[in-house]
């Protein structure tokens, strides 16, 4: 059975930092890797798709990137902003599944 | 495109009666999932469904629960003789294909999720 898991579980960092976010995954048979942004009591925002043939992608200040082979996806953020703040979810599809399987998040906190 | 849309937003029962929630997926998407996420725990599948069927409930609880897809209208998750343990927020998500299956860069949209509290 698939298992994601997202280090670190919490992250605080001054705003205007560069940061990285992981997320590893033990089935490497994966469809697609996507990253989510979810805010207090509110759904989630996809951020990114990363298919299993590709190797990153990249949206304004977003930059993931796939390590398919050895189970392992980031997340980096650049030039960090309070509004940023949220808990970031890894999510894989299996080929064979018809579900994603997530990671339990990481919770940012940009301080101003 | 109103995205994901779910009803109700919040949604309180009290033990014993029944819990209806209710997901209309983006426009084009014909594939719904279900998701539930437990207080300090991730996002877990519950059903995935297309029109009129129920393509994998693997991830459903044996007894209570029940989803559906009709011809018309919403995906409906229903939840019968609701405990205190059923108090998490669901989630309804949709795909234009599903996943796996060599389309392209398709993604779940996920939508803003009924928070049920049982008291």
């Amino acid at each position: 059975k698939q298992e994601v898991t997202q280090i670190p579980a919490a992250l605080s960092v001054p705003e205007g930092e560069n940061l990285v976010l992981n997320c590893s995954f033990t089935d490497s048979a994966i469809y697609n890797l996507q990253w989510f942004r979810q805010d207090p009591g509110k759904g989630l925002t996809s951020l990114l798709l990363i298919q299993s043939s590709q190797r990153e992608q990249t949206s304004g200040r977003l930059n993931a990137s796939l390590d398919k082979s050895s189970g392992r996806s980031t997340l980096y953020i650049a030039a960090s902003q309070p509004g940023d703040s949220a808990t970031y979810l890894c999510a894989v599809t299996s080929n064979t599944g018809n579900q994603f399987y997530f990671g339990t998040g990481t919770s940012l906190t940009v301080i101003p | 495109n109103a995205g994901v849309m779910q009803n109700p937003r919040h949604l309180v029962r009290r033990r014993g009666q029944e819990a209806r929630l209710r997901c209309s997926p983006m426009k084009g998407h014909s594939h719904v999932y279900w998701y539930r996420q437990l207080p300090e725990e991730g996002l877990k599948f519950m059903v995935y469904l297309q029109k009129e069927n129920i393509i994998d409930e693997s991830g459903m609880p044996k007894e209570r629960f029940s989803a559906e897809f009709p011809k018309e209208g919403p995906s409906i998750l229903r939840i019968q003789q609701v405990v205190r343990g059923d108090s998490a927020a669901y989630f309804c998500a949709s795909s234009q294909f599903p996943p796996g299956q060599g389309r392209g860069n398709y993604g779940y949209t996920f939508g803003s999720g009924t928070r049920l509290t049982v008291v």
